[in-house]
């Protein structure tokens, strides 16, 4: 089946604006999660869903950062006021419980100008 | 959290057999070790797990001393497919966040 997809691919914007970025999971994966991935590094956790709702949400960096999961499958995880600093690749992964394997999308590359 | 510590690179040429350490000296007793494989655009990929002594799966082995302090990620046979940034994790069993360091990145060679 499917795997993990996420939308747009590559996102170029610039400074101050607005973003959001689509997880698609794995059908019927209850688990759904976002990381962000900077050049160099390993992914780094943001938040965490349980169907619907943000189970754990300590890795947001701050709360220019939202994501929302409305019906327990597609997810979408919202930057306003883009800086700089948020360009990276943001990852998105679901699995079937909380402790099972993760399954990871390609990624949404951002680019703040 | 035990902290990893793993060789930022390695390099290799197809066909021989890859083995990359990563030390945990602070392993505590219901922590896990697993591996991940990251290729290049793609999100990392689960290749195995353990807890002690080895497992084996069709990707690669692993091999875990009795002290439990490292452990060896063996890829046999490497190809140039598998160039990739392998990742070595150390997680307490029933954790749901996976928290990553920068990886090995291995290259490997014609």
């Amino acid at each position: 089946g499917a795997g993990v997809s996420q939308t747009p691919s590559n996102k170029v914007t610039e400074k101050g604006k607005y973003v959001e970025l689509r997880c698609d999971p794995i059908s019927g994966h209850t688990a759904l999660y976002w990381y962000r991935q900077s050049l160099g590094q390993g992914p780094e956790f943001l938040i965490y869903f349980q169907g619907t709702g943000a189970a754990d949400d300590s890795g947001l960096p701050n709360d220019r950062f939202f994501a929302v999961r409305p019906e327990g499958s597609v997810s979408t995880l919202k930057i306003q006021r883009t800086e700089r600093g948020d360009s990276a690749v943001y990852l998105c992964a679901s699995s079937t419980t909380s402790i099972d394997t993760q399954y990871f999308g390609p990624g949404t590359r951002l680019t703040v100008l | 959290l035990a902290k990893t510590t793993q060789p930022i690179s390695m390099d290799s040429y197809e066909g021989q057999e890859v083995n990359i350490t990563c030390s945990h000296n602070n392993i505590a007793t219901n922590d896990y070790i697993t591996w991940y494989q990251q290729f290049p655009s793609q999100g990392p990929r689960f290749i195995i797990q353990g807890y002690k002594t080895k497992v084996t799966n069709e990707v690669a082995s692993l091999f875990i001393p009795a002290d439990r302090k490292s452990s060896t990620l063996s890829l046999p046979r490497v190809s140039l497919s598998d160039t990739a940034v392998y990742y070595c994790l150390v997680e307490p069993g029933g954790s749901y966040i996976p928290t990553f360091g920068r990886g090995t990145s291995l290259i490997v060679h014609p």
